[in-house]
This record gives C-alpha cells, structure tokens and sequence, in this order.
C-alpha cells in the first residue's frame, strides 16, 4: 500500500530551528513535495525534491533520502508566521499525489 | 481572475441534494485536480484531468463526477449528496503532472 508518515504536531521556540521528518512508501517515485497550510486557507507550494541532497531556498531546507524513503523540512530562524501545518507528499509512479496527514507546527514566543 | 478561484466559498446542502462546486484557472494549465480535506487525514484526491476532454478517478471518486470541456472550468457535482461529503474541497492545477500544484481557497462544504 501507500502511506506518508510525518508526525502529528511539533513545538518549537521563535528564533530557534525545527526538523519535521517524513517517511513515504509509494508506487513508483517521482519525487517528494512539501507544502504549507496556514489554519483556514489552502496549501502553498514550498520544496520539491527528487534526487539525493538538501535543497536550500532561504529559511526553509528540505532533504531527501530515496533509499531510506525519508525527506525533512528544516525550518530556521522561526518566526510566529511559521506556526501552520506542513504536508509532506509523494509524487507516484501515476504522477498522482499521495498526501500525508500533515505536521501541525506551534510557535511559542 | 489571477490564479485559481473556487465557488461557493461555504455551502450548507440538505442530503439527497444536487450541487455543483465550481473550479476556474487563467494560467492555462494542462492538469486539474479535486481534492477533500477531513481532519486528521491527508488530502485525498477525488478525480482530476490530465488535460482538457480526458478525466480519471483518484483515491475517493464515489458519488462525485468531473468534466473538462475546456482548459480553464473543472466543476465537481455531488448527484446526491450524503453527510459523509462534509468535507473541505480543494481544486488544484499544474503545467503538468510533474509540477508543483497551485490550489484553489477551497469550498467548506456541509452536507445535513
């Protein structure tokens, strides 16, 4: 079967970095996407990666491992607009998105 | 228009009911996706359109069509609505399969 899992809920402190982890198993690969939802509204694009490595795109970092099926979203410096909801999802061998429950992060002062 | 817009924002539908929820894009997009959002589960894909003039099934496809006369319409009809469909729906696009998919405010859609 397919599944994306990515911890429920996260805590973090402004101003300090978070790792919020993802490990997939899909039909085929094609690639691993990272999204944000802030409460309320729609997700908004953040990474994509398909091969090996970090990528790097300001504050946000995000990684993949294709042998380990495992990608993180590094979130550095945070800041109280941070506090959303994080999707991890997989690109399938149908280039279908397969979703995972999403990572509730909470920004404490 | 700029980017993708959905219609009704909310609703609230008596079961057994008809609706429609509409779905537009300007960026001239080749691919169109309906997806629901329930608590604690992922989004899920209900149908979605490689292009337009062809549809597919996705994870959650009962009780739910699609069609795609052109590129820029892609509205999802519940025939007959059950509580079950209460749900948040989002309709998303992309050039392309491989691409990152741009999504639409979403409808909140209760069904009673």
């Amino acid at each position: 079967g397919q599944n994306i899992d990515q911890p429920t809920e996260m805590t973090a402190t402004e101003g300090a970095i978070v790792q919020i982890n993802c490990t997939y198993q899909t039909s085929g690969f094609n690639g691993l996407f990272w999204y944000q939802q802030h409460a309320g509204e729609a997700p908004t694009f953040l990474s994509y990666n398909v091969l090996d490595g970090l990528e790097e795109k300001g504050r946000f970092s995000s990684f993949l491992s294709r042998s380990k099926g495992y990608s993180y979203l590094l979130l550095k410096e945070l800041q109280m607009k941070d506090s959303a909801s994080y999707l991890c999802a997989s690109l399938d061998s149908n280039y279908q998105l397969i979703w995972g429950a999403g990572t509730k992060l909470i920004i404490k002062p | 228009i700029a980017g993708i817009t959905q219609a009704p924002t909310s609703q609230i539908l008596a079961a057994g009911r008809r609706m429609t929820l509409r779905c537009t894009q300007d960026m001239r997009h080749n691919a169109m996706y309906w997806y629901r959002q329930d608590l604690g589960l992922g989004l899920r894909l209900i149908h979605y359109s490689n292009t337009a003039g062809t549809t597919g099934k996705g994870e959650v496809p009962d009780g739910y069509s699609v069609s795609r006369a052109n590129t820029d319409d892609f509205p999802l009809t519940l025939a007959s609505a059950v509580p079950s469909q209460t749900s948040v729906y989002f309709c998303a696009s992309s050039e392309s399969g491989m691409n990152e998919q741009f999504f639409g405010p979403g409808t909140r859609l209760t069904v009673l």
